[in-house]
C-alpha cells in the first residue's frame, strides 16, 4: 500500500534559519505531490504542488520543494524562516486512482 | 458554496452513542475525502468517494464507521457505539477529479467521546 513518511515530527528553528523538511513516499506509479500547511486555528491549505515538468516547484511565502524521482522524495525548503511560518506541515501523495495519502505531519516552531 | 462546510464544528458524546458528521463539499467537486486527525497521528485516511464509483473504504478503522454520499454532493460519516479512542478531529475535503488538483479542506469536526 502507498505511504508517505515525514522524517521530522517536531522542528524548532530561530528566525532567519533555513528549513528543510523531508518527505518520502512509497508508490511505484505516477504520482502528484503536495505540501499542505495548517496554521494554528486555521484550515489545511495548499502550500505547493508538483505534477509534471520542472522538479523544483515554488509555492507561496517563499517555500519551494524538489521532486527527486529516484529517491521517491519531495522535500520542502525555505531559505529563511519567519515567526509566522510556525505551523504544521503535511506532505501528500495523490496516486493514479486519485486517492490522496498524507504523512504524519511536521510541527514547526519558529522562535522570534 | 464557497468552501467545504462541516457540521457540527464540535461534538461531545457519551461512550456508546452513535454520531453523525456532515460535510458539504465545494459545488462541482466530484471527489470527497474523510480524514481523521489525532494528536501525533497526522492525517489518517478514512474513505474516498469519486463520482459514481464505489467508494474506497480501505481506511475505515472498524465496522462501526460508515459513510455515504447522497446525490454526489453531501456526505455523512457515521460512527456507531462510539469509543473514547474515536475522539479526534474529523476532516472532510473535496477536489476535482484530476491528478494535479489539490484538496480543499473544511474546518473539521472535533469529536470528544466521554
Amino acid at each position: 500500500a502507498q505511504s508517505v513518511s515525514q522524517h521530522n515530527h517536531h522542528v524548532i528553528l530561530s528566525e532567519a534559519a533555513s528549513l528543510e523538511l523531508g518527505c518520502n513516499y512509497s508508490y511505484g506509479g505516477t504520482v502528484n505531490l503536495f505540501w499542505y500547511v495548517q496554521y494554528p486555528g486555521q484550515h489545511l491549505q495548499l502550500l505547493l504542488k508538483y505534477f509534471s515538468g520542472d522538479p523544483l516547484v515554488k509555492g507561496i511565502k517563499g517555500f519551494e520543494a524538489e521532486f527527486i524521482k529516484s529517491k521517491f522524495s519531495f522535500n520542502l525548503r525555505k531559505p529563511s524562516v519567519q515567526w509566522s511560518d510556525t505551523a504544521e506541515y503535511f506532505c501528500a501523495v495523490k496516486t493514479g486512482g486519485f486517492k490522496t495519502i498524507f504523512g504524519a505531519g511536521t510541527r514547526l516552531f519558529v522562535k522570534a | 458554496g464557497a468552501g467545504v462546510s462541516q457540521s457540527p464544528s464540535n461534538k461531545v458524546t457519551e461512550k456508546g452513542k452513535d454520531v453523525e458528521l456532515r460535510c458539504d463539499p465545494i459545488s462541482g467537486h466530484t471527489a470527497l475525502y474523510w480524514y481523521r486527525q489525532s494528536l501525533g497521528q497526522g492525517l489518517e485516511f478514512l474513505i474516498y468517494f469519486q463520482g459514481n464509483s464505489a467508494p474506497d473504504k480501505s481506511g475505515l478503522p472498524s465496522d462501526r464507521f460508515s459513510a455515504e454520499r447522497t446525490g454526489g454532493s453531501v456526505s455523512t460519516l457515521t460512527i456507531q457505539r462510539t469509543q473514547q479512542e474515536d475522539s479526534a478531529v474529523y476532516l472532510c475535503a473535496s477536489s476535482l477529479v484530476s491528478g494535479d488538483t489539490e484538496a480543499f479542506f473544511g474546518q473539521g469536526t472535533r469529536l470528544t467521546v466521554v
